[in-house]
Parts: structure tokens; sequence; C-alpha cells
């Protein structure tokens, strides 16, 4: 079965600090892999995505995500955490296995405090 | 340009009763999918829609239908409404079923009492 997991419910960092939102995945195939920000009482918004290529890949806000293929992982970084950073952080991943479905994890609750 | 826009916003159905939710992707957008997120929770997949055909289904019972019409709006329809059907239904429109990322509608907050 196609999963995506978040192993953490809430990451604390100080602000200026280098934060880590963790994401591992089950699919078969190829997946796509994305990040979404949600903040209160907004909607979701796209961060990044990794489709192919370089592993490393550059997003919105200054965040970037690390694809690893032995470790199923694609986890979302910031070199310095920002107070404004603080939201909740979705994982998720597309597949087409008899149909196309985007699969996203339960999310992180990111707090940076001052 | 505008982006997703869904209504209603908010809605208040009784146990039993059918609900449709409407949805206006983003100009050029040709691909919709519906998502429900309970407080708390991720996402969970409804549907997509790509040029009016239904391209993927989620663990939903039947209950939960929908269709996207020729402008490429759509509607995701709910019967016979359980009080576990509460929850905002979010609706994202993007350009490509799977390589691209989603823009998210504001959603709609469903109560069923």
């Amino acid at each position: 079965a196609q999963s995506v997991a978040q192993p953490e419910d809430q990451v604390n960092v100080a602000e200026g600090n280098p934060l880590t939102v963790k994401c591992t995945y089950s699919v078969s195939g190829n997946p796509y892999l994305f990040w979404y920000v949600q903040y209160p009482n907004r909607g979701l918004q796209f961060l990044l995505k990794y489709i192919t290529g370089d592993n490393l890949v550059k997003g919105s806000y200054g965040f970037e995500a690390e694809f690893n293929k032995s470790q199923t992982s694609f986890h979302l970084k910031k070199p310095s955490a920002l107070v404004s950073d603080s939201a909740l952080y979705f994982c998720a991943v597309s597949v087409n296995t008899g149909g196309f479905k985007t699969i996203f994890g339960a999310g992180t609750r990111l707090f940076v405090k001052a | 340009d505008a982006g997703v826009t869904q209504s209603p916003t908010h809605l208040i159905k009784t146990r039993g009763q059918h609900v449709t939710l409407r949805c206006s992707p983003i100009s050029g957008h040709k691909s919709v999918s519906w998502y429900q997120q309970v407080l708390g929770q991720g996402p969970q997949f409804i549907f997509q829609y790509y040029e009016k055909e239904e391209r993927g289904r989620g663990n939903f019972p039947d209950r939960f239908s929908a269709r996207q019409f020729p402008n490429y709006s759509s509607e995701l329809n709910v019967n016979a409404l359980l009080l576990g059907d509460s929850a905002l239904y979010l609706c994202a429109s993007r350009l490509a079923p799977t390589d691209d990322g989603y823009t998210f509608g504001s959603g709609t907050r469903l109560t069923v009492v």
C-alpha cells in the first residue's frame, strides 16, 4: 500500500537555527514528492517538488528538500528558521497505480521561538 | 488571476441529507482534485478529475461522487450524510495530473448535525 509518514507530530526550533521536518514514503514505482505548508486560517500552499534530477530541490521561502532514494525519504530543511515559519507542514507523494492520486502525510507542526 | 474558489465556505446539514460542494479551478488548470481534511489530520484524497474524466478515486464510500464540467469547474456530492462526514473539504487544481504542485482553495467547512 502507498503511504507517507511524518514521524514527528511537532518540531521545535529556535529562530536562526536550522530546521528539518522529516518525511518517509512507501510507494511502488518512481514517486513525485511534494511539500505543502498550512498557515492558521489559510489554505494549503505548495512549497516545492521533486520529480527527477538533482536530489536537492529548492522551493519557496528559503526552504529546500533532499530526496534520498535508498532511505525513501524527502526531508524538508531550512538553514535559518524564522518565527514566521511556524505552521503545519505536509509531505505528499503522487502515484499512478490504477489511477492518479496524491497521498498526504499526517502533518508536522513547526514551532519557531524567538 | 483568481485562485481556486470554493463555495459555500461554511455549511450545516442534518444527518441523511445531501450536499453539493462547488469548485472553480485556476484558469488554465484542467486537473481538479477533492480532499477531506479532518481536524488534526492530513488531507485524505477523494477524487481526481482531468479533462472531465475521473482519473483517481480514494477509499471513500459510494455516497461520495463528483464530476467535472466542460469549463473544468467541479462538484462534489455527498449523499446520506453521516456525522463523520463533518470536515473541511478542499478542492485543488493543477495543470497536469501528477507532476505539478496543487493550488488549493480555502475549503468548505461542512458540519453534519
